[in-house]
């Protein structure tokens, strides 16, 4: 089957400006993660959705950064007011379940540029 | 706090080496431990992973790990290297904090393989 997608796959945004990127999960996947990679640097944990629950918000790195999941489906994160420090390639992953035993399947990334 | 240590960030090896990536880990309970693998302009993928049993576990392309409680150590082998296994390789580890599983990633070990 499919695996996750990203999209876009680059983005090159003018800084100030709001970007989204979109996360399109394993089909019946119930966890989703966004990691962001600085370049030359391991991953950086933004945000975890699981099913219906609140979601852990504790790795966004300020009040400019948000994500969204519909349901077990879908996922956008959002950066407002884009500053060169985001420059990175961001990363979504998804799990079968909430359960720690299942490894993450990863997309292939967003590549953000801001200029 | 959770952490994971991958101490070396570069390593180069000749092709038909041998060769160990280091990862500890900090972590009170049995975690359970990944090994992932990162090709350039590529998603992550999983090498293989350890949750209980047998401590030494073998993955994909040749690779193996060893379980080490004492050392709190998870160490990828593999016997070969192939010019094909350059990449970076992260070390993970899950952890449960109130019902939710957070993975924590290494900070990567860039492997060069020489011809």
């Amino acid at each position: 089957g499919a695996g996750v997608s990203q999209s876009p796959s680059n983005k090159v945004t003018e800084k100030g400006k709001d970007v989204e990127l979109r996360c399109d999960p394993i089909s019946g996947h119930t966890a989703l993660y966004w990691y962001r990679q600085r370049l030359g640097q391991g991953l950086e944990f933004l945000i975890y959705f699981q099913g219906n629950s609140a979601p852990d918000k504790s790795g966004l790195p300020s009040d400019r950064f948000s994500a969204e999941r519909t349901g077990e489906s879908v996922s956008t994160l959002t950066i407002q007011r884009t500053q060169q420090e985001d420059s990175a390639v961001y990363l979504c992953a998804s799990s079968p379940s909430l359960a720690g035993s299942y490894e993450q399947y990863f997309g292939p990334g967003t590549r953000l540029t801001v200029t | 706090a959770q952490s994971v240590t991958q101490p070396d960030i570069h390593i180069t090896v000749s092709e038909g080496a041998s060769l160990e990536l280091r990862c500890n880990y900090s972590y009170g309970a049995t975690p359970y431990l990944f090994w992932y693998v990162q090709s350039p302009g590529q998603g992550l993928q999983l090498l293989l992973k350890y949750f209980s049993g047998d401590t030494l576990v073998q993955g994909i392309k040749g690779f193996e790990a060893e379980f080490k409680r004492s050392q709190s150590s998870f160490n990828l082998r593999k016997p070969s290297v192939h010019w094909s296994d350059a990449a970076e390789y992260f070390c993970a580890v899950t952890t449960s904090t109130s019902g939710t599983y957070k993975y924590i990633f290494g900070t990567g070990t860039r492997l060069k393989v020489l011809a």
